[in-house]
């Protein structure tokens, strides 16, 4: 069973487009993510929700929105796509518990997103 | 603020051969620490963790890191290198400070040659 699932794992659009990444753990964790991995493999936090609220938002353009309809699930809508949005985007999950601390991130294949 | 610094952004072994990987980082608080794996078009793989217990860690596929508070490290080693470790590999620290979100370094390619 796949603990943290993107689909699709290839997205190729043109400039303008607006289209979504979808996320989802079944790992029962409160805590989802996305992180953008850049073409120079640099990775870095893009939103973090727990439990459906949006916790960080790294100063990511409003052309990107979050969407968390669960704690389960966390989707990335992107308007207007531009060139230098190419990227892979990867999901993440988190839990903390009460005795055990936060676990470690769970991270899901990642969405190879190409802007043409 | 936190940081992490890995040295080199490449490192070439031969297999059988010590794999070093040097990551330091910089944290206000007591830090948490990871090494991932992300092998060719993959998700991060979690290699090891270091949060708090013991400062010599061990984790999958033979890797271990020691962490080095006076010396701000966690360098991940293996003592003889497999061609399937070829791989890029991330140091990430966090404060866990309820929401974890990870820092990462930018990344070592390690290559191995036969």
């Amino acid at each position: 069973d796949t603990a943290v699932s993107q689909t699709p794992k290839y997205l190729v659009t043109q400039m303008g487009n607006d289209k979504s990444i979808k996320c989802e753990q079944n790992l029962g964790h409160d805590t989802m993510y996305w992180y953008k991995q850049d073409s120079k493999k640099f990775l870095k936090i893009m939103f973090s929700y727990n439990n459906k609220e949006l916790i960080i938002n790294e100063t990511v353009p409003n052309r990107f929105s979050p969407k968390s309809p669960d704690k389960a699930h966390l989707n990335l809508h992107i308007n207007s796509l531009e060139l230098g949005d190419s990227a892979v985007y990867f999901c993440a999950s988190t839990h903390r518990g009460r005795s055990t601390g936060t676990t470690e991130a769970f991270f899901g294949q990642g969405t190879r997103l190409t802007v043409v | 603020a936190q940081s992490v610094t890995q040295l080199g952004s490449h490192v070439s072994v031969s297999e059988g051969a010590l794999v070093l990987l040097r990551c330091n980082y910089s944290s206000s608080v007591p830090p948490y620490l990871f090494w991932y794996v992300q092998y060719p078009n993959q998700g991060l793989q979690l290699l090891l963790k270091y949060t708090s217990a013991a400062t010599l860690v061990k984790g999958i596929n033979g890797f271990e890191a020691e962490f080095k508070k006076s010396e701000t490290s966690f360098h991940l080693t293996k003592p003889s290198a497999h061609m399937s470790d070829a791989a890029e590999y991330f140091c990430a620290v966090s404060d866990d400070s309820g929401y974890s979100t990870l820092t990462f370094g930018k990344g070592t390619m390690l290559l191995v040659s036969p």
